[in-house]
């Protein structure tokens, strides 16, 4: 089956743009995940939803970052008036509820911005 | 702090040979551990995981030990192969108060199998 898929792959972004990354996780998984990966680093938590609450946000680095999952299917990250301490790999992640710490990652968004 | 840690950057072995990857952690609290492996450019896959209440989980050439007292985990692949050659990642589950679940990630270990 298809698993997770996100997009842009690849997005640059000068410096106090506004950017909107998609994630599209596995049909039927209720939990969704966004974590970023600096280089030379492991993923970081960023915020988690179940269905279409978002039920922490406490890794999200400031309120220029903002995560939506309306419809409990779909999310988006959205990050307002980008730095450039923003770049990194921004990965989202989705499990069933049964076994939520089993996540399946998608292959991520590499953000640059200058 | 860091919470999990991989102290070994890197890692290489012989095409056939035992490779292990090391983990430690510092919480307590975590109830699972996992292993992930990524190549260049794509998502974390997962591997394999262990529930705190277990020492050992296998499947098939891969084997995750686990030893709560010295908070250490480590991965085994036998026998190693060329397409084993990724960083991997160790991960743990830390459970929170409201549903919420997260998952704590080391720095990685990038391993490379010589043919």
């Amino acid at each position: 089956g298809a698993g997770v898929s996100q997009s842009p792959r690849y997005k640059v972004a000068k410096r106090g743009q506004d950017v909107a990354l998609r994630c599209d996780p596995i049909s039927g998984h209720v939990s969704l995940f966004w974590y970023q990966q600096a280089l030379g680093q492991g993923p970081e938590f960023l915020t988690y939803f179940q269905n279409e609450a978002q039920l922490d946000k406490s890794g999200l680095p400031s309120d220029r970052f903002f995560a939506e999952r309306p419809e409990g299917s779909v999310s988006t990250l959205k990050i307002q008036r980008t730095q450039q301490e923003d770049s990194a790999v921004y990965l989202c992640a989705s499990s069933e509820g049964q076994r939520f710490y089993e996540q399946y990652f998608g292959p991520g968004t590499r953000l640059t911005v200058t | 702090d860091q919470q999990v840690k991989q102290n070994s950057p890197s890692l290489s072995v012989q095409e056939g040979r035992i490779s292990i990857l090391n983990c430690d952690y510092t919480n307590s609290m975590f109830d699972y551990f996992l292993w992930y492996k990524k190549y260049p450019a794509e998502g974390p896959t997962f591997l394999i995981s262990i529930s705190s209440i277990k020492d050992k989980n296998e499947d098939g050439r891969f084997t995750v030990f686990l030893n709560k007292s010295a908070k250490h985990l480590s991965l085994h692949i036998v026998p190693s192969q060329p397409g084993d050659s990724a960083v991997y990642f160790c991960a743990a589950n830390a459970p929170r108060q409201g549903g919420s679940e997260k998952l704590v990630f080391g720095k990685g270990t990038k391993l490379t199998v010589n043919p």
